[in-house]
């Protein structure tokens, strides 16, 4: 089992400009979150899957977020038409909730700068 | 809704040293209580939890009890490493969907 793992690592974009991020759970993992932390700040939930069902969205994602978990297995975070303000840690963690294993396992994250 | 307050600003203190973080949080329901930990470079880990009132969790010399009367989960240490200097989130899971919703987090410096 190699992890959560998280792709790319760092992302440097212009303003305006649309990015994705991916994250690879660790398999059989059912369960899929993503979560934003901004300097100084602790993580904050912006939404999770199960399976390939999107299942709760956070008031923080606004229209120019969009996540897809088409497989059940990986899942993409695209936003659209950047802003500074997007400029944070964007982590990922993964969970099997078929058991009564609570602990969700993060990835290393991806940290996006916006010029 | 559900939220963590973990007491303010970074912690020094020398090798050897008893190290408290102070967790306090507001919840509905029963939710389950996390300590994760990120040191420098690398991505969140858990350090420990518990489930339920009066749970202890334990790893690495650190414990932390799950106290619903005062609710509380303070994290203690008896005798800090430099190879603890990290920094550290109280965090805990909506009984649900189990999003987890995080304090903060303390910064501890561990000096020689």
């Amino acid at each position: 089992d190699t992890g959560v793992s998280q792709d790319p690592r760092h992302k440097i974009t212009k303003r305006g400009q649309n990015v994705t991020f991916r994250c690879d759970p660790i398999s059989e993992h059912n369960r899929l979150y993503w979560y934003r932390q901004t300097l100084g700040q602790g993580p904050e939930f912006l939404t999770y899957f199960q399976n390939e069902a999107q299942l709760e969205k956070s008031r923080l994602l606004s229209d120019r977020f969009s996540a897809e978990r088409p497989k059940g297995s990986f899942s993409t975070l695209e936003i659209q038409r950047t802003e500074q303000g997007d400029s944070a840690m964007y982590l990922c963690a993964s969970r099997d909730n078929r058991g009564r294993e609570e602990t969700q396992y993060f990835g290393p994250g991806t940290r996006l700068l916006v010029l | 809704g559900n939220s963590v307050t973990q007491m303010e600003g970074p912690v020094t203190l020398s090798e050897e040293a008893f190290l408290t973080i102070n967790c306090t949080y507001t919840a509905t329901g029963y939710p389950s209580l996390f300590w994760y930990v990120q040191y420098p470079g690398e991505g969140l880990q858990l350090l420990l939890k518990a489930t339920k009132a009066d749970d202890k969790g334990s790893n690495k010399g650190f414990e932390a009890t799950y106290r619903k009367e005062t609710t509380s989960f303070h994290l203690e240490k008896g005798s800090v490493q430099v190879s603890d200097s990290a920094v550290y989130f109280c965090a805990l899971s909506d009984s649900g969907n189990n999003r987890l919703a995080f304090g903060k987090g303390n910064q501890v410096v561990v000096i020689p």
